[in-house]
């Protein structure tokens, strides 16, 4: 069975400050990892995605993340954050379904708060 | 065009009301998505639709009754509905269900139940 587990539940920064959300998973197959962007109001907007290929994968909005398969980890992370990047962020893994890729499972979601 | 289309954006039925959620993609995508999502909580997946065929269901109460009239729209029938019902319904389509693709969610129906 595969899971996604995000460590922390609220991150808040300062304007132009670096930042790591993490994620961590669990799974017996081969894994497809995303993380999503929730604004307010708002439905998901993906933000990046790892399938294969190399493990540091770039996103929109200056996001990336790096997929490290011996930590089972897939941290997004970008190097100075804006206002605008307030938001909540969920990581997903695609879930089999009898052999054949399902559908998305969810983590908790990480609230980063960006603070002038 | 990669929009995927939530009508209404915002929702007020009573417990005896007939509802429906309405969902368009016209991106040929062939797997259709309905999930609920609680206030601060992730998205949790409802129904999935394969080739306008219902592929799976999350053990959902039948007061919710999803429906796919052709590959480009996506219903979901609300009937007797629970004020534990409100929350921000999504929906979601992808290429192929049979694929590793990512999937693209609409701006979300905003259900409240009085």
């Amino acid at each position: 069975a595969q899971s996604v587990t995000q460590l922390d539940s609220q991150v808040p920064v300062f304007e132009e400050a670096p930042v790591e959300l993490r994620c961590n998973y669990s799974s017996s197959v081969s894994v497809y990892l995303f993380w999503y962007v929730q604004y307010p109001n708002q439905g998901l907007q993906l933000l990046l995605k790892y399938l294969s290929g190399s493990t540091l994968v770039k996103g929109i909005n200056g996001f990336e993340a790096e997929f490290n398969k011996s930590q089972t980890s897939f941290h997004l992370r970008k190097p100075s954050v804006h206002i605008s990047d307030t938001a909540e962020y969920f990581c997903a893994v695609k879930r089999d379904y009898g052999g054949s890729q399902g559908n998305l499972i969810f983590g908790k979601g990480t609230k980063l708060s960006v603070k002038p | 065009d990669t929009e995927v289309t939530q009508t209404p954006k915002h929702l007020v039925m009573g417990m005896t009301n007939k509802k429906s959620l309405k969902c368009e993609q016209h991106m040929g995508h062939r797997a259709m998505y309905w999930y609920k999502q609680k206030a601060k909580k992730p998205p949790e997946l409802m129904f999935v639709y394969s080739y306008e065929k219902l592929s799976i269901n999350e053990s959902v109460p039948s007061r919710f009754s999803p429906e796919c009239p052709n590959s480009s729209l996506l219903n979901l029938h609300l009937h007797a509905l629970q004020p534990e019902d409100s929350a921000l319904y999504l929906c979601a389509s992808s290429q192929d269900i049979r694929l590793v693709a990512e999937a693209f969610f609409g701006q979300g129906t905003r259900l409240t139940v009085v």
